[in-house]
């Protein structure tokens, strides 16, 4: 079956433009999570869904970030007025329930250049 | 809160070597602990997870890593590198007392270098 998929897989823009990533999980998958990964470091946290609710956003750097996943399914995550500081490579993944055990399949990533 | 420590930021061995790489964790609760494999323009692969019971856990492609809560360490190993090992290897933290989901907390990564 398909793996996790995220859209576009490049994304260059300018600073002060907005942009969208999207997530498309593994089918039927509940669980939907973002992560951000600047250069030389691990993934960060950015947000948790369960469905189509945010369950714990406290990982969005500021108000400029939003996400969305209203069929509970394919997520997007919202930037605006973009800055230097958020390139980084946007990750997505998908867990079949969320809960602590499960395994957390990761899609390529999206790589966002802000000039 | 929680935070993995990965010493050396890159590794290099020898084909045939063996592998051992290197995590620490801090968590005020009792953690679950994964490693994750990254091939260039990949996205990350689960290699091993510890959750509870045995804490001698064996993974994909031969790698194995050991719970040792008096050490707070999940070190990765391997007994013989191929090649094909060469990738960025991150170890993770997670805990649910507090969250009741994986909120995975990742170390900064560690590079392998596999030599013929």
């Amino acid at each position: 079956g398909a793996g996790v998929s995220q859209t576009p897989s490049n994304k260059v823009t300018e600073k002060g433009k907005y942009v969208e990533l999207r997530c498309d999980p593994i089918s039927g998958h509940t669980a939907l999570y973002w992560y951000r990964q600047s250069l030389g470091q691990g993934p960060e946290f950015l947000i948790y869904f369960q469905g189509t609710g945010a369950a714990d956003d406290s990982g969005l750097p500021n108000d400029r970030f939003f996400a969305v996943r209203p069929e509970g399914s394919v997520s997007t995550l919202k930037i605006q007025r973009t800055e230097r500081g958020d390139s980084a490579v946007y990750l997505c993944a998908s867990s079949l329930y969320g809960d602590s055990t499960d395994t957390q399949y990761f899609g390529p990533g999206t790589r966002l250049t802000v000039l | 809160a929680q935070s993995v420590t990965q010493l050396g930021s890159h590794v290099s061995v020898s084909e045939g070597a063996l592998v051992l790489l290197r995590c620490n964790y801090s968590s005020s609760v009792p953690p679950y602990l994964f490693w994750y494999v990254q091939y260039p323009n990949q996205g990350l692969q689960l290699l091993l997870k510890y959750t509870t019971g045995a804490t001698l856990v064996k993974g994909i492609n031969g790698f194995e890593a050991e719970f040792k809560k008096s050490e707070t360490s999940f070190h990765l190993t391997k007994p013989s590198a191929h090649m094909s090992d060469a990738a960025e290897y991150f170890c993770a933290v997670s805990g649910t007392m507090n969250t009741g989901f994986q909120k995975l907390v990742f170390g900064t990564g560690t590079r392998l270098l596999v030599s013929p």
